[in-house]
C-alpha cells in the first residue's frame, strides 16, 4: 500500500526551532514530488511547500519562505520540513503529501496523505 | 495569488439527500481543480481531480463538473461516511490555494 506517515512535531518556543520527518513506502519515491500541507486550529487547509522528484526544485507559500526548508532523501524514501524561527501563527497539524506527477506540475493533485503531525508553537 | 471560495461554508443533510458543493476561482484555472474529504483526525483524501476526473477507489456517487472560475461537487446520494469537510484545491499556479471548506453535517 502507499502510505507516509509524519513525525517530529511537538511543542516550541516562538523563535525556535523543528524538523518534520515524513516517511514513504509502497511507491518509488524518488519518481513523485512531495508537500507539505498545514491545518491551523479550526481552520482550513494551507499548502506550505513543495519538492519535485529530484529534489533540485522547490516551491514554498510567501508565508514560510525564507524560514521553512524542504529537503528529501530519495535513498532512505523521506521528506523532511527544517521549520526556523517558528511563530504563533505556525501552529498548525501539518501534513506530508505524495504529489501525482515527479514535477510541481498544473496537472498533479496530492494522491495520497498522512494523518499529520501537530507542531504548537507558544510561550 | 489565486483565491478560491467555497459555498456554501456548512450544510446540513440526511441520508440519501443529494449534495452540491460549488468552488469559485478569482481567475480562469481551466480545469485544474481537485477535490478533497477531510474527516477529524484522519488523512484527507482526493475525490476529484482535472475536475471531473474521480479518483480510483472513490465511490461513483461522487462526481465534479466545471471549468473557467466555477466548479461543483456533487455527492448523488449521501451516505452516513460521507459526513465530513470538503474542500477545492487550484493547481494552475503556485502558491496552491484551497477552499476555505465546505462542512457537511447530519440534518
Amino acid at each position: 500500500d502507499v502510505q507516509v506517515v509524519e513525525s517530529g512535531g511537538g511543542l516550541v518556543q516562538p523563535g525556535e526551532s523543528l524538523r518534520l520527518s515524513c516517511a514513504a513506502s509502497g511507491f518509488t519515491f524518488g519518481t513523485y514530488a512531495m508537500s507539505w500541507v498545514r491545518q491551523a486550529p479550526g481552520k482550513g487547509l494551507e499548502w506550505v511547500s513543495s519538492i519535485v522528484g529530484s529534489g533540485i526544485g522547490a516551491y514554498y507559500a510567501d508565508a514560510v519562505k525564507g524560514r521553512f526548508t524542504i529537503s528529501r532523501d530519495n535513498s532512505k524514501n523521506t521528506l523532511s520540513l527544517q521549520m526556523n524561527s517558528l511563530r504563533a501563527e505556525d501552529t498548525a497539524i501539518y501534513y506530508c503529501a505524495k504529489e501525482s506527477g515527479g514535477l510541481v506540475v498544473i496537472t498533479n493533485y496530492f494522491d495520497c496523505w498522512g494523518q499529520g503531525t501537530l507542531v504548537t508553537v507558544s510561550s | 495569488d489565486i483565491q478560491m471560495t467555497q459555498s456554501p461554508s456548512s450544510l446540513s443533510a440526511s441520508v440519501g439527500d443529494r449534495v452540491t458543493i460549488t468552488c469559485r476561482a478569482s481567475q480562469s484555472i481551466s480545469r485544474y481543480l481537485n477535490w478533497y474529504q477531510h474527516k477529524p483526525g484522519k488523512a484527507p483524501r482526493v475525490l476529484i481531480y482535472g475536475a471531473s476526473s474521480l479518483q480510483s477507489g472513490v465511490p461513483t456517487r461522487f462526481s465534479g463538473s466545471g471549468s473557467g472560475t466555477d466548479f461543483t461537487l456533487t455527492i448523488s446520494s449521501l451516505q452516513p461516511e460521507d459526513f465530513a469537510t470538503y474542500y477545492c484545491q487550484q493547481s494552475f499556479s503556485t502558491p496552491r490555494t484551497f477552499g476555505q471548506g465546505t462542512k457537511v453535517g447530519i440534518k
